[in-house]
């Protein structure tokens, strides 16, 4: 356990549904983040969550909409979305954004499939 | 900004052989390394990770070099076992206020 807990880890929704994924760190870390994995490629970074204020959106479409009401909580709301966002969704913290080893604590990913 | 090269992109070693893996990195200023292991049905988790003030960091059977003026750096793991199968990330950062950069993955196969 990396002290970082996801739910649902498993979700199946169709391009007109409204869903929500959650992230909960129980380490007391200060940053949060959204990733992406798809097959055969690169993690890709969607939102960054420092002091509950966002100070990175990797030019993330307007379908997926991040909330993080404090430090240790973070969620995806998602809506409308395409074949294409079916994925691996994780999520991360550590201490801060600005040191320079900062390591990354992830869970264990929400694996989207949307039909 | 920062873009890391990883390779090979698959890797398939007998038991006991050493694997290597290597990634590139173009922003010189980057000064953090980390490695991450992802195992099936796992997120990715730190196994070592180097600075860039050293040169070599090694914790039992990985090891980590870094070659600052290659813009390089590699992970080792000698005498591998099947649990060391799994999909391994390298990244880097600087000492800024931006988030890890990672490269695409290598995909380790150790057969028994």
């Amino acid at each position: 356990e990396t002290g970082v807990t996801q739910t649902p880890r498993h979700l199946v929704m169709g391009m007109t549904n409204k869903k929500s994924l959650k992230c909960e760190q129980h380490l007391g870390h200060n940053a949060m983040y959204w990733y992406k994995q798809s097959a055969k490629k690169p993690l890709e970074l969607m939102f960054v969550y420092n002091f509950k204020e966002q100070t990175e959106n990797n030019s993330v479409p307007s379908r997926f909409s991040p909330e993080c009401p404090n430090s240790s909580h973070l969620f995806l709301h998602l809506h409308t979305l395409q074949p294409e966002d079916s994925a691996l969704y994780l999520c991360a913290s550590s201490q801060g954004t600005s040191a320079s080893y900062n390591e990354q604590f992830f869970g264990p990913g929400t694996r989207l499939t949307v039909l | 900004g920062e873009n890391v090269e990883q390779h090979p992109s698959t890797l398939s070693v007998q038991e006991g052989d050493s694997a290597v893996i290597k990634c590139t990195y173009s922003d010189s200023a980057s000064n953090y390394f980390p490695w991450y292991k992802q195992e099936l049905g796992k997120g990715p988790q730190l196994i070592i990770d180097i600075r860039s003030n050293v040169g070599e960091k090694k914790d039992q059977r990985i090891a980590v070099t870094l070659n600052k003026t290659a813009k390089h750096f590699s992970l080792h793991i000698t005498e591998t076992q099947p649990e060391d199968s799994a999909v391994y990330f390298c990244a880097s950062k600087n000492s800024g206020n931006t988030p890890l950069v990672f490269g695409k993955g290598t995909r380790l196969s150790v057969i028994a």
